[in-house]
């Protein structure tokens, strides 16, 4: 199948800076990824839609200005946490689809567990 | 709006057979899906059925029926291994972009 590779895997970092997280397709293009937060023992709400070579689609409720994302490239996406707080301390997981299985499997990053202190 | 109804948790002894239940109400449908969430992990794909039916892989199996906006995820032979949360999902279309949205997920404890 599809490989998704996320960075980093953990990350803790001091209240008011920022935390770039980097999600890789590694043998396939991706157009389009998509980007989810999840709290413990709840749900995947996904954040938004990462558009290569355009602005991406936020969810409603979702701050775009504190959740930057660039999509720049055929299989990279990041997502920027800018001015982080420690209520955006949460689990951050990135999917993308692959036409090689004809999209019909979404294909996940490893997951960025982020604590703010 | 979108939601998906399954059950919070479920629990079942080794060998046994579990079915987990979703009912969903979205504004696009293209498919039925699920998912394996072990802790602290990435879900993993378990099956996808885009008609009605039942689909098999293994030892689990995935129903659908779109008139009744209804599917389940049935597993058999149940493992120790099998405790996870399991997500049942919807895709809005069929293309690169069709977002995937997900129940609230059954926790499944598998006992000995």
């Amino acid at each position: 199948g599809a490989v998704v590779s996320q960075h980093p895997s953990r990350v803790i970092c001091k209240s008011g800076t920022s935390v770039k997280i980097e999600c890789r397709s590694l043998d396939f293009q991706a157009t389009t990824m998509f980007w989810y937060r999840q709290f413990p023992k709840k749900s995947l709400m996904l954040m938004a839609t990462s558009n290569e070579g355009s602005k991406a689609t936020y969810e409603q409720g979702v701050e775009k200005d504190k959740f930057l994302i660039n999509h720049a490239s055929l299989t990279l996406s990041t997502l920027t946490v800018t001015s982080a707080h420690p209520e955006d301390s949460s689990f951050y997981i990135c999917s993308a689809y692959s036409e090689h299985v004809g999209y019909t499997e979404a294909f996940f990053g490893q997951g960025t567990r982020l604590t703010v202190v | 709006g979108q939601s998906l109804e399954q059950p919070s948790e479920v629990t079942a002894v080794e060998g046994a057979i579990v079915q987990i239940n979703c009912t969903y109400q979205t504004s696009g449908f293209y498919g039925l899906s699920w998912y394996q969430q072990h802790d602290g992990g990435a879900p993993t794909f378990l099956s996808y059925n885009a008609l009605d039916g039942l689909e098999e892989t293994g030892r689990f199996s995935s129903f659908l029926s779109r008139s009744d906006s209804y599917g389940y995820l049935l597993l058999q032979e149940l493992q120790m291994k099998d405790s996870a949360s399991y997500f049942c999902a919807v895709r809005d279309r069929r293309n690169q972009g069709g977002k995937l949205i997900f129940g609230q997920g059954t926790e499944l404890s598998v006992k000995p």
